[in-house]
């Protein structure tokens, strides 16, 4: 199983603040890396998908980079607003062939509170 | 409305029953999965199923069963061989495997 972690575990910012935080992933045989956002008592949505090295993606206010030469990715929110509160996943797709294809393999998660 | 629907919302069942958590996605959607959550940890595979009558173990599949008879449907049963199956359960799809997954709300299974 593959290891991908995420930190800070949580964080506390006040709304207006920006805020990042990171994933680490295992660089071998790297396909793709998901960032999905998961607010409470709702499902997991997709934010990004990204696959190329020094990709950076944005959405809004939430933009994301990848490094896949030394497995990482940034999350990064802009003026953090309260309704940005949740819990933020990151997930690493391989293609080592065999039976690890299209496996996606989660990190624990930040958890993201924004105080008004 | 296209989504996926997984239910009940939440589930009790006693120990050494069989218990099945349903999955339907609307998205015409080829791939499946279930993910199991535990406090603490991040999404955990259980199993997958890239196409219709196929289906693969995903990380932690000891103690579970799934079939995919229809491309809509994807049920997984917990058995009685599932040695701690107290926990969140989501499923979801994708267009491809390797695509973006869309996720249902859960359900959550507690054995008394």
């Amino acid at each position: 199983i593959l290891n991908v972690e995420q930190s800070p575990q949580s964080l506390h910012v006040q709304e207006g603040d920006s805020t990042n935080f990171t994933c680490s992933f295992p660089s071998s045989n790297f396909y793709a890396l998901h960032w999905y956002r998961w607010e409470t008592a709702k499902s997991p949505e997709a934010l990004f998908v990204m696959t190329l090295n020094g990709d950076e993606k944005k959405k809004g206010r939430i933009s994301a980079t990848l490094n896949t030469k030394e497995g990482y990715s940034y999350l990064y929110i802009k003026g953090s607003q309260p309704e940005d509160s949740a819990t933020y996943l990151c997930a690493s797709l391989v293609d080592a062939g065999g039976t690890s294809y299209g496996k996606l393999t989660f990190g624990q998660g930040t958890i993201l509170t924004v105080h008004p | 409305d296209g989504g996926i629907t997984q239910s009940p919302k939440y589930l009790f069942r006693k120990e050494g029953q069989n218990v099945t958590l349903s999955c339907e996605q609307n998205l015409n959607h080829d791939a499946m999965y279930w993910y199991r959550q535990d406090p603490g940890q991040g999404l955990r595979l259980i199993y997958y199923s890239q196409i219709v009558n196929d289906f693969q173990k995903g990380d932690i599949a000891e103690g579970y069963s799934v079939s995919r008879e229809k491309k809509e449907s994807f049920p997984l049963t917990v058995t009685s061989a599932q040695k701690n199956p107290t926990a969140f359960y989501l499923c979801a799809s994708s267009i491809a495997l390797t695509d973006t997954q869309y996720f249902g709300p859960g359900t959550r299974l507690t054995v008394l």
